[in-house]
């Protein structure tokens, strides 16, 4: 049973790219969370899909958007990257929009240069 | 936006003594998550709490949801050189799906 995975694992891009990510979330899960994780600090939430929409949303600009596909895997977009949005970013996977227990993947490592 | 605040920051014990880590936040949650992460991993879930003075077990792990919804507390017994890493507590609201997650406490296992 695989559990949440992403890709890529690292990446380096320059101030002013686009960027994306992807999540395929875990067997049995259709609803895909996306944190981001400064160095030191504890995620911060960006937004959470379920049925193909964005559900809910957290203290983030319009750059950072998302996709949910049919089946469940998700993508995170971040356009004209800033030095400020290097980071982890971690996909999370739930059997469902209100469950709590949430299964985190490894993460992409996003350096901003 | 929504801070919680862990404390301590950062923990250095020998091994085999037990640890007590908190979390205290300025809103009410009616869900509490305790968190481990490891370097270069995802965080993994320890304890999920969902009831107002809940105590609840995972081996060697306790955690509390405490009373006034505000607070959450994690025990750690017996440690051991794996249970290094950095602790999250994470909380949610009674309404939206949003997690908040805390600051972290670090915790480094003395041989």
């Amino acid at each position: 049973d695989a559990g949440v995975t992403q890709s890529p694992t690292h990446l380096i891009k320059t101030r002013g790219q686009q960027v994306t990510l992807r999540c395929s979330p875990k067997s049995g899960h259709d609803t895909v969370s996306w944190y981001q994780q400064a160095l030191g600090q504890g995620p911060q939430f960006i937004f959470q899909y379920y049925e193909e929409e964005e559900r809910q949303r957290g203290n983030f600009p319009d750059r950072f958007s998302g996709h949910q596909f049919p089946n469940y895997s998700s993508e995170l977009n971040v356009n004209a990257l800033l030095l400020g949005d290097s980071a982890l970013y971690l996909c999370a996977s739930s059997p469902g929009p209100t469950e709590n227990e949430q299964y985190f993947g490894p993460g992409t490592r996003l350096t901003v240069t | 936006g929504q801070q919680l605040n862990q404390s301590p920051q950062s923990m250095f014990i020998q091994e085999g003594e037990d640890v007590s880590m908190n979390c205290t936040s300025s809103s009410i949650f009616n869900t509490w998550l305790w968190y481990k992460q490891d370097p270069g991993e995802g965080p993994v879930l320890l304890i999920a709490l969902y009831k107002a003075g809940e105590l609840t077990s995972n081996g060697r792990l306790t955690a509390q949801f405490g009373i006034t919804r505000k607070d959450s507390f994690l025990n750690i017994s017996a440690s051991i050189p794996s249970d290094v890493g950095i602790y999250f507590c994470a909380g949610r609201r009674a309404f939206g799906n949003q997690f908040y997650f805390g600051t972290g406490t670090s915790l480094t296992v003395i041989p």
